[in-house]
C-alpha cells in the first residue's frame, strides 16, 4: 500500500508570504491531520479534515487554512507568513471508525523556513 | 498543564544494553490511548508500539515494551538490547476520548537517544 506523502521537502519562503503545502493520504484513510514541529519540540496539532470539512483544530490562528479532496489528498495553506512559522509541517492519515488504537501513518513532511 | 511530559531531554545507553524513556500524562477522560512514536533525523515519524487505558497487560512489539502505570499515569518505553540504529528522537502521544478525534494526538517534548557502541 502506499504511504503518506507530501511535497515540497524543503521551502524557503519570505514573511508576509502565502505557501501551500501538499499531502497524500495512505490508501484507504479517509481522516488528514497537519501538525506543525518546531525545531527541538514535539509535534503540536493544527487541524483534521474529514469528509472534505474540518472537523477539528488546535490553538492557531485563522492564516491557518486547508483543504480536504475527494481522493482524501489535502493542502495546508498558511498566508502572512512570519518568521515563527519556521518549521517541519506533519501530515498523517488515519481511517475515521478504524478501533481506537489506530496510529496514526505520517509523512516525511515539509521543512519550511521563513526568512 | 503539560498532557505529555517527558522529562529526559537525552538519554544514553550502550549498545546491547536496555533503555527506558520516561513519560507521563494527564488527562480526565476515562478512554485514552498512549503511542510512542520514533523520529530519526530524516523527519519522519514511525509508530512503535500503543498501549489503552483499559488494557490490563503491558503492550509488548519486538524489542520494544510499555511499562504502563495507571494509577501513577506513566506509561514509559523500554527498548531492550539497544542497537545503533535506535539513536534517534523519541516521543510519546496521547489520543483522548472517543469519537471522531482519531487525527489528534498530544505529543510529549520528547527525548533524544544515544546508543553507544
Amino acid at each position: 500500500e502506499t504511504g503518506v506523502t507530501q511535497s515540497p521537502t524543503h521551502l524557503i519562503k519570505t514573511r508576509g508570504q502565502q505557501v501551500t503545502l501538499r499531502c497524500s493520504s495512505q490508501s484507504g484513510h479517509n481522516t488528514v491531520s497537519w501538525y506543525q514541529q518546531a525545531l527541538g519540540q514535539g509535534p503540536q496539532f493544527i487541524f483534521q479534515y474529514y469528509r472534505e470539512e474540518e472537523n477539528g483544530r488546535g490553538n492557531f490562528p485563522p492564516r491557518f487554512s486547508g483543504l480536504q479532496f475527494p481522493n482524501y489528498s489535502s493542502e495546508l495553506n498558511v498566508n502572512a507568513l512570519e518568521l515563527d512559522d519556521s518549521a517541519l509541517y506533519l501530515c498523517a492519515s488515519s481511517k475515521q471508525g478504524s478501533s481506537y488504537n489506530s496510529p496514526l501513518h505520517f509523512g516525511n513532511g515539509t521543512r519550511l523556513t521563513v526568512t | 498543564a503539560q498532557k505529555i511530559t517527558q522529562t529526559q531531554p537525552g538519554m544514553f545507553v550502550q549498545e546491547k544494553e536496555a533503555v527506558t524513556l520516561d513519560c507521563t500524562y494527564d488527562t480526565s477522560d476515562q478512554s485514552y490511548g498512549l503511542f510512542w512514536y520514533k523520529q530519526p533525523s530524516s523527519g519522519e515519524m514511525i509508530f512503535l508500539i500503543y498501549q489503552g487505558s483499559y488494557d490490563e497487560q503491558n503492550a509488548t512489539e519486538g524489542r520494544y515494551s510499555l511499562n504502563f502505570q495507571k494509577a501513577r499515569k506513566s506509561a514509559n518505553l523500554v527498548i531492550s538490547a539497544s542497537q545503533l540504529g535506535d539513536s534517534a528522537m523519541y516521543f510519546c502521544a496521547m489520543r483522548e476520548g472517543r469519537g471522531t478525534s482519531y487525527g489528534k494526538l498530544t505529543f510529549g517534548q520528547g527525548t533524544i537517544l544515544t546508543v553507544h557502541p
